[in-house]
């Protein structure tokens, strides 16, 4: 059922550093979102588009940047990686009436 | 924003017993997910249920819209059910914008 990816899977990562987590989807939908989780805890929204050239931030506060250039592809960007951004990031997308599906997810661990 | 608590936070059963995990929102909803977060950290989609009953194999969920509670019945569980249940539910105010997460149910099944 998974026809949405994310990668890297995993990261481990030195503070300052700038990162992309990369998230495609081959469904079509429109609509693309981006969660923050912290292990064992709820997801929160940090970014959200509906389609191309559409982005807004979400409920939580996030020093990362999107981008949707194209409506398969949402990438993440932080500019400068600091250990607070240590979490798991989940990427989704809907398309119209029907449910969310999500990716795998990106651990990321900044060290 | 709509607020969603799910009961109880901890389920420890052994394998073969049956459970109902329950989610309460605040605010009448078009989208109600219920999803399984398996130890790798991959969100899954059991259903997609804003109102009625839906079952798939052991899994079985009822959505009362109009009393906005949601339950997810497990059947004799076993060991590979054992994970954190999400509900997720989408307000009519913020709809196509975002789902919000309940804090979730750890569920452990012992063999």
């Amino acid at each position: 059922e998974a026809d949405i990816y994310q990668t890297p899977r995993y990261l481990v990562i030195g503070t300052g550093k700038k990162i992309t987590l990369e998230c495609s989807q081959t469904m079509g939908h429109d609509k693309m979102y981006w969660y923050q989780q912290d292990p064992g805890m709820e997801l929160h929204l940090i970014h959200y588009s509906y389609g191309v050239n559409s982005t807004e931030k979400g409920d939580l506060s996030s020093e990362s940047t999107v981008s949707r250039i194209r409506t398969e592809h949402f990438p993440l960007t932080l500019e400068s990686a600091r250990p607070s951004h240590t979490s798991q990031y989940l990427c989704a997308s809907r398309r119209g009436a029907y449910g969310y599906t999500f990716g795998s997810g990106t651990r990321l661990t900044v060290v | 924003g709509i607020q969603v608590e799910q009961s109880p936070p901890d389920l420890i059963l052994q394998e073969g017993a049956n459970s109902t995990l329950r989610c309460n929102f605040s605010d009448s909803v078009n989208n109600l997910q219920w999803f399984h977060q398996n130890p790798w950290g991959q969100l899954i989609n059991l259903f997609y249920i804003p109102s009625g009953t839906k079952q798939n194999g052991r899994l079985s969920a009822t959505t009362v819209a109009t009393e906005r509670y949601s339950l997810l019945y497990i059947s004799s569980s076993q060991t590979t059910d054992s994970g954190v249940y999400f509900c997720a539910v989408e307000g009519w105010e913020t709809s196509g914008s975002r789902l919000t997460f309940g804090e979730g149910t750890q569920l452990t099944v012992n063999p």
